[in-house]
């Protein structure tokens, strides 16, 4: 069985910085390419980054790049986002999601965790 | 960038209805398309995949087809446990794009 479990959530200053991870399980971690995707409160789901299964490749939405960092380490089957000048616009619940094969396209995603940013 | 657009934006239907729901990118993206369905609380659900393709698990009343710039979900007969809201995503390029999402309700 898949499993995608968040962590490194919280309250967070503006301006601050977090790192958000993605422990998976149940498949072959590096063979796929993962995703993270975002929803502010009571919004639709924004894609933020993307990296390919041997960390080769990154892909940053205009609004993180330059702030948002996507990395991976497979031995430890995780998945990571560093984010820093954090602002309010940031504040959302975060998906860990698995791409689908040669396709970049979600078919397992992970619970969500929030980062809050606010003073 | 591709936008993604979705019409209508809430539908309010029946059990038994049959629903669908439309979505337009601004450029053409062959079949990279996906439908999420996705209920309060709860992580994003994967339907459809490749504009036509039904993920594993999945219950046959849904369906989707279109190529190109025009794409559609049609939910033939809604069950309860359908009222939720729907994203198409394209998967044509950098950066992958949502839909604004249709919220599926009660009459």
């Amino acid at each position: 069985e898949v499993q995608l479990l968040e962590s490194g959530g919280g309250l967070v200053q503006p301006g601050g910085s977090l790192r958000l991870s993605c422990v998976a399980s149940g498949f072959s971690f590096s063979s796929y390419d993962m995703t993270w995707v975002r929803q502010s409160p009571g919004k639709g789901l924004e894609w933020v980054s993307a990296i390919s299964g041997s960390g080769a490749n990154t892909y940053y939405a205009d609004s993180v790049r330059g702030r948002f960092v996507i990395s991976r380490d497979n031995p430890k089957s995780t998945l990571s986002l560093q984010m820093s000048g954090l602002t309010a616009e940031d504040t959302a619940l975060y998906y860990c999601a698995k791409e689908m094969s040669q396709l970049w396209l979600t078919d397992y995603w992970g619970q969500g965790i929030l980062v809050t940013v606010s003073s | 960038d591709i936008q993604m657009t979705q019409s209508p934006s809430s539908v309010s239907a029946s059990v038994g209805d049959r629903v669908t729901i439309t979505c337009r990118a601004s450029q053409g993206i062959n079949t990279w398309l996906a439908w999420y369905q996705q209920k309060p609380g709860k992580a994003p659900k994967l339907l459809i995949y490749g504009a036509s393709s039904l993920q594993s698990g999945v219950p046959s009343r849904f369906s989707g087809s279109g190529s190109g710039t025009d794409f559609t979900l049609t939910i033939s007969s809604l069950q309860p446990e359908d009222f939720a809201t729907y994203y198409c995503q394209q998967a044509n390029s950098f950066p992958l794009t949502f839909g604004p999402g249709t919220k599926v309700d009660f009459k």
